[in-house]
């Protein structure tokens, strides 16, 4: 138990469904962050929020919707997928993003599958 | 991003020690080296980190060369839960928005 929490664990979607990816954490973190990790390629950052605000947007598609309502909490809002898409989602927090001696904790992840 | 390279794959006995290596010639003086670790099926989760000197923790050991550019990751006495890909990553001090994951080093324990 790493202190960041994320559902669904498996998703199966199609192509035209909307769906989203929670996460959550508890550790009083102010930096959130979404990866994504394909079968044998590196992580690959996605987004940055810090302090609630996106502060890198890593070239995703527009398909791809991130929402950070408050500092605990961070969507990723799916929209018209395409099955290169399916991957390992993960999401991680820190205590802020300047800091770097601060470690990364990440959640277990949320393999998502698109037909 | 400043780089690392690591073996692909290594493999040891169980209860010997690993020495997991990780080059990074290009490092600058305010990047500190961070170790991170994935289990099958688990999310990445952290090892070890340091500046200059060696740092010791419960999990392993990082020997830090004295010109910085290359470090080891040491687990003094491995066992088959450590299993799994080692990512060797450099982190600004400054802070790092792309921080950089790359393909790390598959750690195989035979038993």
């Amino acid at each position: 138990e790493t202190g960041v929490t994320q559902t669904p664990r498996h998703l199966v979607m199609g192509m035209t469904n909307k769906k989203s990816l929670k996460c959550e954490q508890h550790l009083g973190h102010n930096a959130m962050y979404w990866y994504k990790q394909s079968a044998k390629k590196p992580l690959e950052l996605m987004f940055v929020y810090n302090f609630k605000e996106q502060t890198e947007n890593n070239s995703v598609p527009s398909r791809f919707s991130p929402e950070c309502p408050n500092s605990s909490h961070l969507f990723l809002h799916l929209h018209t997928l395409q099955p290169e898409d399916s991957a390992l989602y993960l999401c991680a927090s820190s205590q802020d993003q300047a800091s770097g001696a601060g470690e990364l904790f990440f959640g277990e992840g949320s393999r998502l599958t698109v037909l | 991003d400043a780089k690392t390279t690591q073996p692909n794959s290594m493999e040891s006995n169980e209860e010997e020690p690993v020495h997991l290596p990780c080059n990074h010639s290009t490092i600058s003086g305010t990047d500190y080296i961070h170790w991170y670790r994935q289990l099958p099926s688990q999310g990445p989760e952290y090892v070890i980190h340091g500046l200059t000197s060696n740092v010791n923790n419960r999990m392993a050991s990082l020997a830090i060369a004295e010109d910085r550019k290359s470090s080891t990751l040491i687990l003094h006495r491995a066992t088959l839960r450590d299993a799994a890909v080692y990512y060797c990553i450099l982190k600004s001090y400054f802070g790092n928005e792309k921080l950089t994951f790359g393909t790390g080093t598959r750690l195989t324990i035979i038993p």
